[in-house]
């Protein structure tokens, strides 16, 4: 298995920019999270879905932040417009939605750069 | 959500066993105990995970406190590939799915 594909893996752009960055989960797997990474705040959750439904935004930092799954095998958060507190790494990360394990797997990351 | 304890950083000499520790003093009864790491510049990968009992797989081995208020990872011969910052993590697996990560033990491995 390629394991969590997500594209780009870096990413350049100027504060007013709109950012799409894409996502494809394992396989099989039926729940999908997007993290953000950074040096001041650590790694956090921004959302979550569970058979393509959204089912925890809590994270979501604001309205400028909007994330998508239109179906199984892809999903893109979208940034707009971009400004340079975004700056950040982005995981995401699949799941089999399992009573007894919850193990996600991670994608290698993208790389923001918001000039 | 239970919140746990990590030392910041901890060092190690290759070939040498590692004990992780983590404390959970507030763990409830059904929740697992997941330990993740994450390598320099990739993304957090699971390492183990466990409820009661100890635990071993390839990667490390997992051992749990009787009244499960801490836990302890044991990587049994670290190498320079197993430097990183490893998270030790509760999760209700009839709750939420999400990980709350903390910030983890940087693990440093001497040649």
């Amino acid at each position: 298995d390629a394991g969590v594909i997500q594209s780009p893996r870096h990413e350049v752009t100027e504060m007013g920019q709109e950012v799409t960055l894409r996502c494809k989960p394992i396989s099989g797997h039926n729940s999908l999270f997007w993290y953000r990474q950074t040096m001041m705040r650590g790694l956090e959750l921004l959302i979550y879905f569970n058979n393509n439904v959204p089912i925890d935004d809590s994270g979501m930092p604001e309205d400028r932040f909007s994330a998508k799954m239109p179906n199984a095998s892809f999903s893109t958060l979208k940034i707009q417009p971009s400004e340079p507190r975004d700056s950040a790494v982005y995981f995401c990360a699949s799941s089999f939605s399992d009573l007894a394990k919850n193990i996600q797997y991670f994608g290698a990351g993208t790389r923001l750069s918001v000039l | 959500d239970a919140k746990t304890t990590q030392p910041n950083s901890m060092e190690s000499n290759e070939e040498e066993p590692v004990h992780l520790p983590c404390n959970h003093s507030t763990i409830s009864g059904t929740d697992y105990i997941h330990w993740y790491r994450q390598l320099p510049s990739q993304g957090p990968e699971y390492v183990i995970h466990g409820l009661t009992s100890n635990v071993n797989n390839r990667m490390a081995s997992l051992a749990i406190a009787e009244d499960r208020k801490s836990s302890t990872l044991i990587l049994h011969r670290a190498t320079l590939r197993d430097a990183a910052v490893y998270y030790c993590i509760l999760n209700y697996p009839g709750g939420s799915e999400k990980l709350v990560f903390g910030k983890g033990t940087k693990l440093t491995v001497n040649p």
